[in-house]
């Protein structure tokens, strides 16, 4: 199975200021039909999760645009440009080129 | 509004069995993939199974497999998760989750299956 490492586990941050969560992929996540499965989930404490950005950068609906996701190949940021109180919670990225879909271990955001 | 209510988690002894389900509303059922995945007390989330539109295509995570049957209901909007020979592994928030593309995208808010004599 692919394996996906993030870092840091725990991030505190300053609200209003940039956060951001890198995560890696023991292989590549380009599939072969020429798009990265590599999606970025939010859980809030007590929810399930919301998916926040699928496909490394493209946003899902109603997700505000302070949240971003880049890379390629195997590797992948989530920034945050100015953190808010809402944010706090577990972020976790998620490839789908292979299967079984795997997680990374998931990021501790706090303020 | 896309909604997924998980129900039929409790607490069960080792060896035991369960069914779970998942009642789907907000879009149309048949048109998409349905997967469950879970979440250990203070733990990540891992995948556990997932099926296709018909059924004719299911998939299990190893530790589940022989043990979990993925299933599910057009006519009923429902997805299920008959879960048998229960370890004290497998206790965990079980989530149902629908598949576009190559991903979930909505979840539902999850049933809690707790295995423990």
């Amino acid at each position: 199975d692919v394996v996906m490492t993030q870092s840091p586990l725990s991030l505190p941050v300053t609200l209003g200021q940039p956060a951001s969560i890198s995560c890696r992929s023991s292989q590549s996540l380009v599939h072969s039909d020429g798009n990265t499965y590599l999606n970025w989930f939010q859980q809030r404490p007590g929810q399930s999760p919301r998916r926040l950005i699928y496909k490394v950068s493209n946003w899902d609906s109603g997700v505000p645009d302070r949240f971003s996701g880049s890379g390629s190949g195997t590797d992948f940021t989530l920034k945050i440009s100015r953190v808010e109180a809402e944010d706090v919670g577990v972020y976790y990225c998620m490839q789908g080129t292979y299967w079984p879909p795997t997680f990374g271990q998931g990021t501790k955001v706090e303020i | 509004e896309v909604q997924l209510v998980e129900s039929g988690g409790g607490l069960v002894q080792p060896g035991g069995s369960l069914r779970l389900s998942c009642a789907a509303s907000g879009f149309i059922f048949s048109n998409y993939w349905m997967i469950w995945a879970r979440q250990a007390p203070g733990k990540g989330l891992e995948w556990v199974a997932n099926m296709d539109i018909d059924g004719s295509d299911k998939y299990y995570v190893k530790s589940v497999k022989g043990r979990f049957t993925i299933s599910r209901d057009n006519t009923k909007n429902s997805l299920y998760l008959q879960m048998n020979s229960l370890r004290a592994d497998d206790t965990a928030v079980y989530y149902c989750a629908r598949g576009v593309g190559r991903t979930p995208d909505y979840w539902g808010q999850g049933t809690l299956v707790t295995v423990s004599p």
